[in-house]
């Protein structure tokens, strides 16, 4: 079974703080990096899909790099608001299935 | 409204009372899968489906089946539930075409087997 590991477990910090997470997944037959915000009583929300070594995507405040060679990526928030709290899932797409990591569950202080 | 759609959203049964979660989708998208979440464990993958009559095993799929008759629907049955079956599932989709790897998930089944 292919492992795809994540830290923090969870993070707390103060509103305007930037922070980031690890993702870190096998990178044989990789196909694709998934990176998900989860709110508690919600679906996964889908916010970046990374497949080529080197990619950067940025969404607002929130942004992510990958590295296939050595199987990582980084989500980094700027600025975290509370509206940020929620957990941030990595899935490793390896074409056919997913591979999931446990999740980093960020909370954001006023 | 592109959406992925899940019934029941909640239910309660007992050991071995055969149950099916139902999962639908409007956007055409040939491949579908079946998560269950647990604490802890993060979202581990049961079944998914290629395209019509493909379907394979995931991580975890002992006492799971599914089925894909239509490209729509890939309902999730539960022959004989058992207590370790009590989860959070969620159904998901997205298209096999190589401009798009997004994967829209549904609202997820909260299923508790007594």
């Amino acid at each position: 079974i292919l492992n795809v590991e994540q830290s923090p477990q969870s993070l707390h910090v103060q509103e305007g703080d930037s922070t980031n997470f690890t993702c870190s997944f096998p990178s044989s037959n990789f196909y694709a990096l998934h990176w998900y915000r989860w709110e508690t009583a919600k679906s996964p929300e889908a916010l970046f899909v990374m497949t080529l070594n080197g990619d950067e995507k940025k969404k607002g405040r929130i942004s992510a790099t990958l590295n296939t060679k050595e199987g990582y990526s980084y989500l980094y928030i700027k600025g975290s608001q509370p509206e940020d709290s929620a957990t941030y899932l990595c899935a490793s797409d390896y074409g056919q299935n997913f591979v999931f990591g446990p999740g980093t569950r960020l909370s954001v202080l006023p | 409204e592109a959406q992925v759609t899940q019934n029941p959203r909640y239910l309660i049964t007992v050991t071995g009372k055969k149950l099916t979660v139902t999962c639908s989708q409007n956007m055409n998208h040939e491949y579908m899968s079946w998560y269950r979440q647990d604490p802890g464990l993060g979202l581990r993958q049961i079944y998914y489906s290629m395209n019509v009559e493909v379907t394979d095993k995931g991580d975890v799929p002992e006492g799971y089946k599914v089925s894909r008759k239509e490209k729509r629907n890939f309902p999730l049955i539960l022959e004989s539930p058992s207590p370790n079956q009590t989860s959070l599932y969620f159904c998901a989709s997205r298209s096999a075409g190589t401009e798009t790897y997004e994967q829209y998930f549904g609202p997820g089944t909260r299923l508790t087997v007594t």
